[in-house]
């Protein structure tokens, strides 16, 4: 069974600090990695995606993917109450799927003044 | 770009009534549409999958019948809720697939819609 397993939260970081929310999948032929941001009552929203291993940055975020230990995070630098939102990994493992992505259950972020 | 509109954002209804949510895709042509279902303080859940010109592949456990979907564009896809009952109260959620060389099988959400069942 393809599973998405994120680190269990909710993750609790004083404003300014770095917030890391990791990652892991079980389907070592996944191809596409997504990180989505949900605020409460809102429908989730794309942040980053990452295809190659090694770091990918866009602004305060880093996506960083580890093909050979199964494993994607995502790094939130100079952490803003903002932030605050759950954090879904979303994994996309390829063949006939249709573009099915498999997500986790997704990781509660405080960022507290 | 990569724009999802849904319609309506919210709806009440009656019991036993049926509902129809739409969901475009604006700026883009989206080959596949998801439809998800979110209940409160719960992860997303995909109902079906649904491709234009052919029918949704649905969900172990979600019933086609009740939940019927038409993707006739690619740029629309329709949810019925048929004879909606109270159960059904939830935050449906759409996703759009773009096409070309450049999708990397992103998937961008509709802002959802609220449905509650009297």
């Amino acid at each position: 069974q393809k599973e998405v397993e994120q680190n269990s939260g909710p993750l609790s970081v004083p404003e300014g600090a770095i917030a890391s929310l990791n990652c892991t999948y079980s389907d070592r032929g996944s191809q596409s990695f997504f990180w989505y941001r949900q605020y409460s009552g809102k429908s989730p929203e794309l942040i980053m995606s990452i295809y190659s291993n090694g770091d990918k940055e866009d602004g305060r975020f880093t996506a960083q993917l580890n093909k050979a230990s199964q494993y994607v995070s995502l790094l939130i630098r100079d952490s803003q109450p903002s932030d605050s939102a759950t954090y879904l990994c979303a994994v996309f493992a390829g063949g006939t799927s249709y573009g099915k992505l498999t997500f986790g259950q997704g990781t509660i972020l405080t960022v507290h003044p | 770009g990569a724009v999802v509109s849904q319609h309506p954002s919210w709806v009440i209804c009656k019991s036993g009534t049926s509902v129809k949510i739409e969901c475009r895709s604006l700026d883009f042509q989206a080959t596949t549409m998801f439809w998800y279902r979110q209940f409160p303080k719960q992860s997303l859940m995909l109902m079906a999958t649904s491709n234009e010109g052919s029918k949704a592949t649905y969900e172990q456990g979600v019933e086609k019948d009740k939940f019927l979907i038409n993707h006739a564009s690619l740029t629309l896809s329709t949810l019925t809720v048929t004879s909606a009952h109270p159960e059904d109260s939830s935050f449906y959620i759409c996703s759009a697939r773009g096409r070309g060389a450049k999708s990397h099988n992103e998937q961008f959400f509709g802002p959802g819609t609220r449905l509650t069942v009297l």
